[in-house]
């Protein structure tokens, strides 16, 4: 089974520059996620989708960051304008769990990520 | 609020020996544990996950332990390798699929 893709794996720009990532999750996943991983940290989830919805965006800075999914299957993050504190690896994710909770909890499958670098 | 507290960050054991890992959780309503080894330049991958529904899991020299009452759980790695150098991740789960991870563990297995 294919895994979770993810282009540009590298990105380099400067700040106020507009940059956006794309993601292709596991065939089938109803739920994906982005997550933006600072070096030395754990992944912080960014936004999740279940098909084309979100479920979850708190810790998504909104006055720069966006994030769509139209179709319930690729999504693409957008950062504009780009700090200097956005430089991390934004790593997409995706599971077939159903959205409820409870005990349908199953395994996040991650892309290989891109590294943003802002200078 | 939402948080998974993870220690030691850093871990150095001698090859052959055991490391433990310990997390807490916050929510009382989670349910669900994964843990990810991450190697240097790499995603994150599964090595174990447990439920709710049980207090320990092992699958060969990996085990994972549960405190529901006390918002505890651990990674025990046993007979460590040299390829079991690597950042590890807790994570928890909470509403709606959310999983919230630790800052990760480094691990480090000294020849």
């Amino acid at each position: 089974e294919a895994g979770v893709a993810q282009s540009p794996r590298y990105k380099i720009i400067e700040k106020r520059q507009s940059v956006a990532f794309w993601c292709n999750p596991i065939s089938g996943h109803a739920t994906l996620y982005w997550y933006q991983q600072i070096l030395g940290q754990g992944p912080k989830l960014l936004i999740q989708f279940q098909n084309n919805g979100v479920v979850d965006d708190s810790q998504l800075p909104k006055d720069r960051f966006s994030a769509e999914r139209l179709k319930g299957v690729d999504s693409t993050l957008k950062i504009q304008p780009a700090k200097l504190e956005d430089s991390a690896v934004y790593l997409c994710a995706s599971s077939s769990s159903s959205g409820t909770s409870g005990m349908s909890y199953n395994e996040q499958f991650f892309g290989p990520g891109t590294r943003l670098t802002v200078l | 609020g939402e948080n998974v507290e993870q220690h030691p960050s850093t871990l150095s054991v001698q090859e052959g020996d055991s490391a433990v890992i310990k997390c807490t959780y916050s929510d009382s309503a989670s349910n669900y544990f994964p843990w990810y080894k991450q190697e240097l330049g790499k995603r994150p991958q599964l090595i174990i996950d447990i439920r709710s529904n049980v207090g320990e899991k092992k699958d060969q020299r990996i085990a994972v332990t549960l405190n529901k009452t006390a918002k505890h759980f651990s990674l025990h790695i046993t007979e460590t390798q040299p390829e079991d150098s690597a950042v590890y991740f807790c994570a928890a789960s909470y509403r709606d699929d959310k999983i919230i991870f630790g800052k990760g563990t480094r691990l480090h297995i000294l020849p």
